[in-house]
């Protein structure tokens, strides 16, 4: 059963970046058909899709965040990473990497626990 | 964006009751949607797929239903597990979007 375990520091300064990893195991990242998500959810509010990469390595972003974020996979280390650039108080959040599912139907399978991030100087 | 939108808000049920919440898609979806539970200081967790696939080891008392903009997750038999926030997914269109939750308390 694949598990998902995110790390980084709970604290970040603002206008710099964060950045979080996500450790897979019980399988690979390069599987067919999965997507590797971060998703985050500020305190007492509702879900933020943030974006992907493919198990081919191909990321798709959200656009309210896209000149901001790079989400990349590291196959070798069977991770991938988050870094979301020039943070403000309204990135902190609990930030979760999912394992997306795409073969017809689309869907995030299984999640990590979930890192919180504050961002404060 | 595609907006989805969850009635009622909230709601309080006692074990037992059968439970309906509601999820509306700005748009057609298809059937590119999903539901999830989440417990307070917990991951979410996927209930259905597809509109109405059940996930495998969620039990059979949760079903959804519905196709295009309207959707629904029922719970036949509400009982103490069960009570958390449930959020609708649809992974249409990028960029995917939740629903603002449905919490379900004690009555």
């Amino acid at each position: 059963q694949v598990q998902l375990q995110e790390s980084g520091p709970g604290l970040v300064k603002p206008s710099e970046t964060l950045s979080l990893t996500c450790s897979v195991s019980g399988g690979s990242v390069n599987i067919i058909d999965n997507y590797w998500n971060w998703i985050r959810q500020p305190p007492g509010k509702g879900l933020e899709w943030i974006g992907y990469v493919s198990y081919r390595g191909s990321p798709n972003y959200n656009p309210s965040l896209k000149s901001r974020v790079t989400i990349s996979l590291d196959m070798s280390k069977n991770q991938f990473s988050l870094k979301l650039t020039s943070v403000t108080a309204a990135d902190t959040a609990v930030y979760y990497c999912a394992r997306g599912i795409a073969v017809t139907e689309h869907y995030f399978h299984s999640w990590g626990q979930g890192t919180l991030v504050t961002v404060s100087s | 964006d595609i907006q989805m939108t969850q009635s009622p808000s909230s709601l309080s049920a006692s074990v037992g009751d059968r439970v309906t919440i509601t999820c509306r898609a700005s748009q057609s979806i298809s059937s590119y949607l999903n539901w999830y539970q989440q417990k307070p200081g917990k991951a979410p967790k996927l209930l259905i797929y597809a509109a109405f696939s059940l996930q495998s080891g969620v039990p059979s008392r949760f079903s959804g239903s519905g196709s295009g903009t309207d959707f629904t997750l029922t719970i036949s038999s509400l009982q103490p597990e069960d009570f958390a926030t449930y959020y609708c997914h649809q992974s249409h269109t990028t960029p995917q979007t939740f629903g603002p939750g449905t919490k379900v308390d004690i009555k």
